[in-house]
């Protein structure tokens, strides 16, 4: 069972566009979490949220914790978003994280 | 700050060989982690730890052994390594279990021959 659901898997754009990728989660969270990771490289944290809505320049991220459901949004796609944008949840009860498999995403020029 | 310093990136070993990946943190983190990244499945947590000298065990424990015995450093043990092992590995830490920021290491990519 996947406690943390990605979609979708791929995604290909053409710059400037807007991009949405969606995750859905099953168990009592804590917090959501948004990571990057770029290929053959590190991953690193975009956005940490409970509630509501967070925004960091050309990304945005919302939360609806009614509906165990949180988007990523990027206005105006650049080739240098293309990595892996991966979702994952903090237990609420737990010490653990589950996360998504990630949503691959390609920015053509 | 150097931040989650995970060494190394790149290993090949043989099967039945043992090693150890080396994580450290200078942030005065409480909270750090092993995870293990296959291809088609999310992070999976091997073991994690909640502060010096308090380890558990993850989803995936199996094989690897964990040590705690000071706030910046959480190494990860293989202990006979297998081709199963083939993986990227990452560290993980963050201030507290829940509600903080996660940083992570630059990944070790393993190869078990």
């Amino acid at each position: 069972k996947n406690e943390v659901e990605q979609s979708p898997q791929n995604l290909t754009a053409q710059e400037g566009e807007f991009i949405t990728i969606n995750c859905s989660y099953s168990v009592g969270i804590s917090a959501l979490h948004w990571l990057q990771q770029h290929p053959g490289g590190g991953i690193v944290s975009l956005f940490m949220l409970s509630s509501g809505k967070k925004k960091h320049g050309r990304l945005i991220a919302t939360i609806n914790i009614q509906e165990k459901h949180s988007s990523l949004h990027i206005t105006a796609s650049h080739p240098r978003d293309s990595a892996v944008y991966i979702c994952a949840v903090g237990g609420g009860t737990g010490n653990q994280f589950y996360f998504g498999t990630g949503t691959s995403l390609t920015v053509i020029p | 700050n150097a931040g989650v310093t995970q060494t190394p990136k790149f290993q090949v070993l043989k099967t039945g060989q043992s090693m150890t990946l080396q994580c450290a943190q200078d942030m005065n983190h409480e909270y750090m982690s092993w995870y293990r990244q296959d291809p088609g499945m999310g992070l999976r947590l091997i073991h994690y730890s909640v502060g010096a000298g308090i380890t558990d065990q993850g989803e995936v424990p199996n094989g690897y052994n964990v040590s705690r015995s000071t706030t910046e450093d959480f190494p990860l043990r293989l202990l006979s390594a297998a081709p199963s092992q083939t993986s990227v590995y990452f560290c993980a830490s963050s201030y507290r279990a829940r509600n903080t920021e996660a940083f992570f290491g630059q990944g070790t990519r393993l190869t078990v021959v």
